[in-house]
């Protein structure tokens, strides 16, 4: 079946200006994770949707960063007013009902984000 | 919150030698740990996860040990092949709880010819 997808796969955009980042996650999954990867660098958590709960905003690095997950499905990250330090690879990755059954989190390929 | 610790950051091993990468967890409440492949320009995917009710899983030449007294885990790689030059995260988080899961920094394993 499909994955997990995200669009764009690279985004380049000035300094200044807002870009949104979305994230299709795999049909039934109620869990859905952003995470920012900076080149060579590790997976620094962003923030984390569970179904109808209320989501963990507590990675994200500034108030200019957002997400929201309309209808339990796609995500879409928002970053304002672009910084040089955003540009990295956004990775989004969902994962079924951890009740009962395998905890695996399928990740998306990334976009890659460039601010120049 | 939950801190994960990943050491080394890079490693290097000959062709046929074994790798061992170990990582170090803050909350005593984590319960699950995952360890994630990812190659040059891809997405990171599953290879391993260990449960806190287990101190030991082996899959083949991968190998994954926890010591939750210590609060550490370690991936073993026997055998290394050219395939397995890759980084490797680890992770822990709060199966059945916040489910936040919180990753290493990674180590860049080369094997060497």
């Amino acid at each position: 079946g499909a994955g997990v997808s995200q669009s764009p796969s690279n985004k380049v955009t000035e300094k200044g200006k807002d870009v949104e980042l979305r994230c299709d996650p795999i049909s039934g999954h109620t869990a859905l994770y952003w995470y920012r990867q900076r080149l060579g660098q590790g997976l620094e958590f962003l923030i984390y949707f569970q179904g109808n709960s209320a989501p963990d905003k507590s990675g994200l690095p500034s108030d200019r960063f957002s997400a929201e997950r309309t209808g339990g499905s796609v995500s879409t990250l928002t970053i304002q007013r672009t910084q040089q330090e955003d540009s990295a690879v956004y990775l989004c990755a969902s994962r079924p009902n951890f009740r009962g059954s395998h905890n695996e989190q399928f990740f998306g390929p990334g976009t890659r984000l460039t601010v120049l | 919150g939950e801190n994960v610790e990943q050491h080394p950051s890079t490693l290097s091993v000959q062709e046929g030698d074994s790798a061992v990468i170990k990582c170090t967890y803050s909350d005593s409440a984590s319960n699950y740990f995952p360890w994630y492949k990812q190659e040059l320009g891809k997405r990171p995917q599953l290879i391993i996860d260990i449960r806190s009710n287990v101190g030991e899983k082996k899959d083949q030449r991968i190998a994954v040990t926890l010591n939750k007294t210590a609060k550490h885990f370690s991936l073993h790689i026997t055998e290394t092949q050219p395939e397995d030059s890759a980084v490797y995260f680890c992770a822990a988080s709060i199966d059945f709880g916040d489910d936040k899961i919180i990753f290493g920094k990674g180590t860049r394993l080369h094997i060497l010819p």
